[in-house]
C-alpha cells in the first residue's frame, strides 16, 4: 500500500483564519515532507520530518506551522495567510535510509488552498 | 542555470511512437534521481527511479550521466495514456531525507 491520505481536498480561509491540514501515511515511513505547488510551476519544498523531528525548514514564513504528532502524521497549522499562499500542498512520505539511499517519495493528493 | 532543467514541450507524438525526454541538473551533490509523472490537477506519481547503470521497467528506460549531469527517459509504444506531465527530479544532496528539486515537466500528448 503506498497510500497518503490528506485532508481536506479543498480548503477557502480568510486572512485572519486559523486552518490545519492533515496528513497520514501508513506505510512505515520514517520521513514526512510538505511541498507547495502554484499553478503551472513544479512542486517547492517547504519542510522535512525525520523520525518525527523537524530536519528541514526551507526558510519557510512562520503563518505556516508543521507538526509531526507521530511517526504515521503530520499537520502544517496556517496562521494569516496572505492570498499569495493559495497554492496546491502537497505531503509525501518516504524511508530515511541514510546518506546515499534512494529514499523514493510518495504523495498525497494534495490539498488545494485559496485564500481570500 | 536552473537546478533542473527540462525541455517544457509539449510534444505532440502519435500513438505507437518512441519518446525521449532529457533533463540536466546543477547540484553535484545530488545522489538520487527519479521520473515522475503529473496529470492535470493530480499529485506527481513516481514512476521510475534512474540508476547509474540505467534501469527499464516495461516501456520505459531511464539513463544517467553523472559526469554530464544529465538524465534521459525513453518511452517506447506509446499509449493514450501516456499523455501528462514528466518531472525530473534529483534529491537536494544534503544526505538522508532531504527533499526533491523538480523540473518544471515536460508536457507530453499522445495522438490517436
Amino acid at each position: 500500500d503506498t497510500e497518503v491520505t490528506q485532508t481536506p481536498k479543498h480548503l477557502v480561509m480568510g486572512m485572519t483564519n486559523k486552518k490545519s491540514l492533515k496528513c497520514e501515511q501508513h506505510m512505515g515511513h520514517r520521513a514526512m515532507y510538505w511541498y507547495k505547488q502554484k499553478a503551472k510551476k513544479p512542486p517547492e519544498l517547504m519542510f522535512v520530518y525525520s523520525y518525527e523531528k523537524l530536519s528541514i525548514n526551507e526558510s519557510v514564513p512562520s503563518r505556516f506551522s508543521p507538526e509531526c504528532p507521530n511517526s504515521s502524521l503530520l499537520n502544517l497549522h496556517l496562521h494569516a495567510l496572505q492570498p499569495e499562499d493559495s497554492a496546491l500542498y502537497l505531503c509525501a512520505s518516504s524511508q530515511d535510509r541514510g546518506l546515499a539511499a534512494y529514499n523514493e517519495q510518495f504523495f498525497g493528493p494534495g490539498t488545494r488552498l485559496t485564500v481570500l | 542555470r536552473k537546478e533542473v532543467e527540462q525541455d517544457p514541450g509539449p510534444f505532440n507524438v502519435p500513438e505507437g511512437a518512441t519518446v525521449a525526454f532529457n533533463c540536466t541538473y546543477s547540484n553535484s551533490a545530488s545522489q538520487s534521481f527519479f521520473w515522475y509523472r503529473q496529470d492535470c490537477r493530480k499529485e506527481p506519481k513516481l514512476l521510475m527511479s534512474v540508476y547509474s547503470s540505467g534501469n527499464e521497467d516495461g516501456r520505459f528506460t531511464a539513463q544517467l550521466n553523472r559526469a554530464s549531469q544529465y538524465i534521459s527517459l525513453l518511452i517506447r509504444d506509446s499509449k493514450l495514456s501516456d499523455s501528462a506531465t514528466y518531472l525530473c527530479v534529483v534529491n537536494k544532496g544534503r544526505g538522508g531525507a532531504d527533499g526533491l528539486t523538480f523540473g518544471k515537466g515536460t508536457h507530453l500528448i499522445i495522438q490517436p
